[in-house]
């Protein structure tokens, strides 16, 4: 069975600290890797997509990261804001899959002024 | 550049009955994507349309079934409802083979 996982399921940080969220997954053939961010009851927001060629992709405070070989992705939040407090999802096409995202059940993060 | 808008945002159905879900696709995106994400859990994948034809499905029964019409727009059905159903259905669009989601802010389904 094709899994993602994400530890921690809730990080409480300070505002202005920098903080890794990580996801695992079980399949190393995998095609791509997204982040997203959901806030209570809204949709998804894509944040980044690393697709299986690129290691790492960046978007403004954002960086993430992808190790295919040992099936880890980490997203960087540099000089974190109350503002970025919301659920952190990490999902992944697994399994041979070009089309099928397989999601993490998401960190809850919460940045505290 | 219109997103990916869905509708209703929140209904309230009853065990039993039958609902439609109706999703927009982001302009120039092709492809459609459903998923379920009940409460505290990442979103499962339902099925994909491709071209009008169901591309790939997860492990949902056949009561749920989908439609995407030649503008790429989707519907969702959901037969005989059950109180398991109570969820947040999702919608994305993409472009085909390894494309970005973008998704939707979703419709709120209740079943009482």
């Amino acid at each position: 069975k094709q899994e993602v996982t994400q530890i921690p399921a809730a990080l409480s940080v300070p505002e202005g600290e920098n903080l890794v969220l990580n996801c695992s997954f079980t399949d190393s053939a995998i095609y791509n890797l997204q982040w997203f961010r959901q806030d209570p009851g809204k949709g998804l927001t894509s944040l980044l997509l690393i697709q299986s060629s690129q290691r790492e992709q960046t978007s403004g405070r954002l960086n993430a990261s992808l190790d295919k070989s040992s099936g880890r992705s980490t997203l960087y939040i540099a000089a974190s804001q109350p503002g970025d407090s919301a659920t952190y999802l990490c999902a992944g096409t697994l399994g041979g899959s070009n089309y099928k995202l397989t999601f993490g059940k998401g960190t809850l993060l919460t940045v505290n002024p | 550049e219109t997103g990916v808008t869905q509708s209703p945002t929140h209904l309230i159905k009853t065990r039993g009955q039958q609902v439609t879900l109706r999703c927009s696709s982001q302009s120039g995106h092709n492809t459609v994507s459903w998923y379920q994400q009940a409460l505290g859990q990442g979103p499962q994948f339902i099925f994909q349309y491709y071209r009008e034809e169901e591309n790939g499905r997860g492990n949902f029964p056949p009561r749920f079934s989908g439609l995407q019409f030649p503008n790429y727009s989707s519907e969702l059905n959901v037969n005989a409802l059950e109180l398991d159903d109570s969820a947040l259905y999702l919608c994305a669009s993409s472009l085909p083979l390894f494309g970005e989601l973008f998704f939707g802010e979703g419709s709120r389904l209740t079943v009482l």
